[in-house]
């Protein structure tokens, strides 16, 4: 299957500073993807939608200035966390789909990220 | 009600059993279905895939959708103690490209 590759697979920072989680398509070109997050014991929660060259799309409730999407290529997308609190600590996730008018989605390996 | 609703288990079964997952679904605009493994602190893994109502079989892996029931469900034959993670489904509706996903069925498979 295609593939998606996330990095880094775990973080940790100290409350109030940034990360950068990265999410990139190795073997197609994806001009969306989104990201997802997901608590322990929990489905995926989907926060963004990434889309190449232009503004991404946050789903209800996520804050846009905390968590900031670029998405400058046709093969990678950053989510920053900024100004990272305790509460932001969980798995977040990246998908794309790798053939346009087809239903199969593929997930990177998920970044863990502890604040602490 | 949730579009998607999906058993969380947990579900143990000894090794060798047959395994059935299941879902449904409440919005007949999902087109594509799909069956996802998770295993702990890793990315979810497509399984399968598929477009419409019957069958799709992939070596121990065996998808049914049923849209007329609004019922999709997964089964693993001679399952083993690797088949042990969460199991998710997920549909999309057409062109949409937003996943709606089950609430996941973990599975615990005891050698």
């Amino acid at each position: 299957g295609a593939v998606v590759s996330q990095h880094p697979s775990w973080v940790i920072c100290k409350s109030g500073t940034s990360v950068k989680i990265e999410c990139r398509s190795l073997d197609f070109q994806a001009t969306t993807m989104f990201w997802y997050r997901q608590f322990p014991k929990q489905s995926l929660m989907l926060m963004a939608t990434s889309n190449e060259g232009s503004k991404a799309t946050y789903e209800q409730g996520v804050e846009k200035d905390k968590f900031l999407i670029n998405h400058a290529s046709l093969t990678l997308s950053t989510l920053t966390v900024t100004s990272a609190h305790p509460e932001d600590s969980s798995f977040y996730i990246c998908s794309a789909f790798p053939r346009p008018g087809e239903g199969e989605a593929f997930f990177g390996q998920g970044t863990r990220l502890t604040v602490v | 009600q949730k579009e998607v609703e999906q058993d969380p288990g947990p579900l143990s079964v000894p090794e060798g059993a047959i395994v059935s997952l299941n879902c449904t679904y409440s919005n007949s605009a999902f087109q594509y279905f799909m069956w996802y493994r998770q295993y702990s602190r890793k990315g979810p893994e497509l399984l399968m895939y598929t477009y419409s109502s019957g069958n799709k079989e992939d070596g121990r892996f065996t998808a049914q959708v049923d849209k007329s029931s609004k019922y999709i469900s997964l089964f693993i034959r001679d399952s083993q103690p690797s088949d042990s993670a969460t199991y998710l489904c997920a549909m999309l509706r057409g062109s949409a490209r937003q996943l709606t996903f089950g609430s996941g069925t973990q599975l615990t498979v005891l050698p």
